[in-house]
């Protein structure tokens, strides 16, 4: 099956710093990048959607100014958390898709970000 | 607008018991509709999908059957494992503009199985 990886893992920051969290398909081109956040215990909350090459949308009440995604190209994206506070620790898990419709997202593993 | 529903648990089972997991959706049009795992620490695994009504998704002795007459996608395993204890997400697909689907998950089944 398809795989994607994020990283780091885990990262744990001072508040006021940013944070950047890469995600990339290992092993096709992704046209499109889902970034999602999962509180504990809790479901996925979709934040926002990256096709490569355009700018990201976001889903309604996520700071567009906070949370800076980049689709550099068809394997990477990345999420920058800018300025965290610890209110923005979270788990945070990116998916990929190949194609269009109809096909299946891959999930990376996370990046639990832990902000002091 | 589209959404899924599923019993939040905690579920706690057995070994070997029989589980059922409800799930019902609100959709337009024909999503796709799909279960994920998620092990302690981990992020999701595709556990299975089903494309189109009365198709029957099923892996790892999971399946179930995409109901369009109830908007149903129940989760149901003859005889669970405690590998099996895991966070269990109902989801579907809902079409974008021209280019991408979206996923809506449900809010997630605590699943716990005691030898």
């Amino acid at each position: 099956g398809a795989v994607v990886s994020q990283h780091p893992s885990r990262v744990i920051c001072k508040s006021g710093t940013s944070v950047k969290i890469e995600c990339r398909s290992l092993d096709f081109q992704a046209t499109t990048m889902f970034w999602y956040r999962q509180f504990p215990k809790k479901s996925l909350m979709l934040m926002a959607t990256s096709n490569e090459g355009s700018k990201a949308t976001y889903e309604q009440g996520v700071e567009k100014d906070k949370f800076l995604i980049n689709h550099a190209s068809l394997t990477l994206s990345t999420l920058t958390v800018t300025s965290a506070h610890p209110e923005d620790s979270s788990f945070y898990i990116c998916s990929a898709v190949r194609g269009g419709f109809g096909e299946t997202q891959y999930f990376g593993p996370g990046t639990r970000l832990l902000v002091l | 607008g589209n959404s899924v529903t599923q019993m939040e648990g905690p579920v706690t089972l057995s070994e070997e018991a029989f589980l059922t997991i409800n799930c019902t959706y609100t959709a337009t049009g024909y999503p796709s509709l799909f279960w994920y795992v998620q092990y302690p620490g981990e992020g999701l695994q595709l556990l299975l999908k089903a494309t189109k009504a009365d198709d029957k998704g099923s892996n790892k002795g999971f399946e179930a059957t995409y109901r369009k007459e109830t908007t149903s996608f129940h989760l149901e395993k003859g005889s669970v494992q405690v590998s099996d204890s895991a966070v269990y997400f109902c989801a579907l697909s809902d079409q974008v503009g021209t280019s991408y689907d979206k996923v809506i998950f449900g809010p997630g089944t605590s699943l716990s199985v005691i030898p």
